[in-house]
């Protein structure tokens, strides 16, 4: 079975710092890997991986893949009380169409 | 346009009700699903349909019913419902059925059975 195991499962941060967000898997047939973002309401699509070792950049956001050791990190800089959600990590494999498996999500909050 | 709309926002309904969860989008996605959340666990799928027909059905208990009229619209009828289903319903879209394709979700719908 599928397994997506997301640490820590939650993390308090001072507004400046610098967090980084763990994603293991162990996935048959992976394809991809997924981050979102969820506030109150829906998740809101970060990033898609599917290439090991080739960052992907969005502002303070970036997250990059290790397909031989299967994770993937998703680092948030100058972390500001915006960023306070959960981030769930979805992986998605090929003969499973398209059915994304996700992690129970890291609960994010920023302080002032 | 590039969201995926839900309607109602908020629903309350008794166990002996039936009532309807609407899902739009106009990106020309051509897979739509069905997901529930509850609270502080991950979204679980309940449904994929593919270019207007149902692909996933993961065992979903017949009081839940999907419809797709159409490319852009997906429905959730609902029926003789239990208070355990009280959830987020969460609809999402993607271009294609395919694990390298981004879903897109839509607000949800928070549901409370009473």
């Amino acid at each position: 079975e599928d397994k997506v195991v997301q640490s820590p499962l939650s993390l308090v941060v001072h507004e400046g710092d610098t967090v980084t967000l763990n994603c293991s898997y162990e996935v048959t047939n992976f394809r991809s890997l997924l981050w979102y973002k969820q506030e109150k309401k829906a998740p809101t699509f970060l990033f898609m991986l599917t290439s090991s070792g080739i960052e992907k950049k969005s502002g303070r956001l970036s997250s990059i893949l290790d397909k031989k050791e299967l994770f993937s990190i998703l680092n948030i800089t100058a972390t500001q009380t915006g960023d306070s959600a959960i981030y769930l990590c979805a992986v998605g494999a090929s003969g499973t169409a398209s059915k994304l498996t996700f992690g129970t999500g890291t609960r994010l909050q920023v302080t002032l | 346009d590039t969201e995926v709309t839900q309607t109602p926002k908020h629903l309350v309904m008794g166990m002996t009700n039936k009532k309807s969860l609407k899902c739009e989008q106009h990106m020309g996605h051509r897979a739509m699903y069905w997901y529930k959340q509850k609270a502080k666990k991950p979204p679980e799928l309940m449904f994929v349909y593919s270019y207007e027909k149902l692909s996933i059905n993961e065992s979903v208990p017949s009081r839940f019913s999907p419809e797709c009229p159409n490319s852009s619209l997906l429905n959730l009828h609902l029926h003789a419902l239990q208070p355990e289903d009280s959830a987020l319903y969460l609809c999402a879209s993607n271009l294609r059925q395919g694990p390298v394709n981004e879903q897109f979700f839509g607000p949800g719908t928070r549901l409370t059975v009473l």
